[in-house]
């Protein structure tokens, strides 16, 4: 099985709707994070999550909401989508070490079509 | 805004050929890492290099880490079809999560 698993991966919605993705990890690493892709503009940091009691915004929070309903579940929400919201999306998590710094596990994505 | 920003956007070769990107950064790092991107796939990690390091190999993958220019790169030797994906270093500073760039991707034709 997946150490990093995305619900659902793929989604298609309309304008307006509120949608949920969800993230699940049988790591056990405490760091979680959602990203965006789109064409051309890389990865770019939704929010991130250094354990259950810390969540913090990245690079492009406006419009989203995250979850962190335990160690290994880490949800992003879309309140009200919006076509340019339409991406794909990843979860990720890490192993932070204080000496050697952190890698990241990725997800599989989910690929989301906003109408 | 992004931290590291990879050189070329996009790379063509043929198999057997070296493939060298670089990736620059704007403020000090505790370390930077690579990354693989199959196409529309999760990324996966490859290497991390400390700031404290130069050069470090794994495989047929080489990456240098000069600090005083705050640049970076990855060389892939003797390239095959199957390294085909797109690459994206990430930067690592104290406290932050990782900062990943635009990326470069390469394309190796048999």
């Amino acid at each position: 099985d997946a150490d990093v698993t995305q619900t659902p991966r793929n989604r298609i919605t309309k304008t307006g709707k509120r949608i949920m993705l969800e993230c699940s990890q049988t790591k056990g690493h405490d760091r979680m994070y959602w990203y965006r892709q789109d064409p051309g503009l890389g990865l770019r940091l939704i929010y991130y999550s250094f354990d259950v009691k810390d969540i913090n915004k990245g690079e492009i929070s406006d419009g989203y909401s995250v979850s962190r309903q335990a160690q290994a579940k880490f949800s992003l929400s879309l309140e009200s989508a919006i076509p340019n919201q339409t991406a794909l999306y990843f979860c990720a998590t890490s192993d932070f070490a204080a000496t050697g710094g952190e890698t990241q596990y990725f997800g599989p994505g989910t690929r989301l079509l906003v109408l | 805004s992004q931290q590291g920003e990879e050189d070329p956007q996009a790379l063509s070769i043929q198999e057997g050929e070296n493939a060298t990107m670089n990736c620059s950064y704007k403020t000090s790092i505790n370390n930077l890492q690579w990354y693989r991107q199959n196409s529309g796939r999760g990324l996966v990690h490859l290497i991390l290099i400390r700031s404290n390091e130069r050069e470090k190999h794994s495989g047929r993958l080489r990456v240098t880490l000069d600090t005083s220019k705050k640049s970076s790169s990855l060389l892939i030797t003797a390239s095959r079809a199957a390294d085909t994906a797109s690459y994206f270093c990430a930067t690592d500073q104290a406290g932050t999560a990782l900062i990943f760039g635009k990326g470069t991707t390469l394309s190796v034709s048999s």
